[in-house]
């Protein structure tokens, strides 16, 4: 079992580039998660889907959208990318949303100049 | 939003000492988790409790869920080098929220 897996590992856009990050589980979870990490801030939710189907704003969701594409997959694109926007992505899943841990991807490094 | 307040943010201990980290709220959690992440990697889940007063072991990391539900903390007794990382708390009630982190330095 891989777990939980992202992609790219790095990437790096000029202001205003889009582009999608990729998320894949096959722990057959119903639950996927967006998170963003910044020095000393901990993770911080931007979107989750709580199942197939149905996606939600977590704590900081401007400037991202979502889509769950089927039960394993869940993307998350920029649009319009911001230096903002630079980070470390980390996508999640868990077998139900919201008393189940989270299992986490290794991350995806985003710098935006 | 609900705000996780962990301390210390970072800690410098020997080999073998023990480490005792912790994580207020003012909003009550149902669940209290703690991570670790390694560099390069995504946090690993240690330890989830699930009742207020629940004390669970694992290994040589001990972790107990605040009786008032605001409150966990991590113990990690007779540290290794291989515990260097940093350490997360995480509260559940709906979504999961997450401490700054504690940066934990073993020298040998």
């Amino acid at each position: 079992n891989a777990g939980v897996t992202q992609t790219p590992k790095f990437q790096v856009l000029k202001t205003g580039q889009s582009m999608t990050l990729q998320c894949a589980q096959d722990m057959n979870h119903n639950s996927m998660y967006w998170y963003r990490q910044d020095p000393g801030m901990g993770l911080r939710l931007i979107y989750y889907s709580a199942s197939e189907g149905t996606t939600d704003k977590g704590e900081v969701p401007n400037g991202y959208n979502v889509s769950r594409l089927n039960k394993r997959e869940f993307s998350l694109r920029l649009e319009s990318a911001a230096p903002s926007q630079t980070s470390v992505y980390f996508c999640a899943s868990s077998d139900v949303w919201n008393n189940s841990p989270l299992h986490f991807g290794n991350g995806t490094r985003l710098t935006v100049t | 939003g609900q705000q996780l307040n962990q301390s210390p943010q970072s800690m410098f201990i020997q080999e073998g000492e023990d480490v005792s980290m912790n994580c207020t709220s003012s909003s009550i959690f149902n669940t209290w988790l703690w991570y670790k992440q390694d560099p390069g990697e995504g946090p690993v889940l240690l330890i989830a409790l699930y009742k207020a007063g629940e004390l669970t072991s694992n290994g040589r990391l001990t972790a107990q869920f605040g009786i008032t539900r605001k409150d966990s903390f991590l113990n990690i007794s007779a540290s290794i080098p291989s515990d260097v990382g940093i350490y997360f708390c995480a509260g559940q009630s709906g979504d999961m929220r997450f401490g700054a982190g504690t940066r934990l330095t073993v020298k040998p």
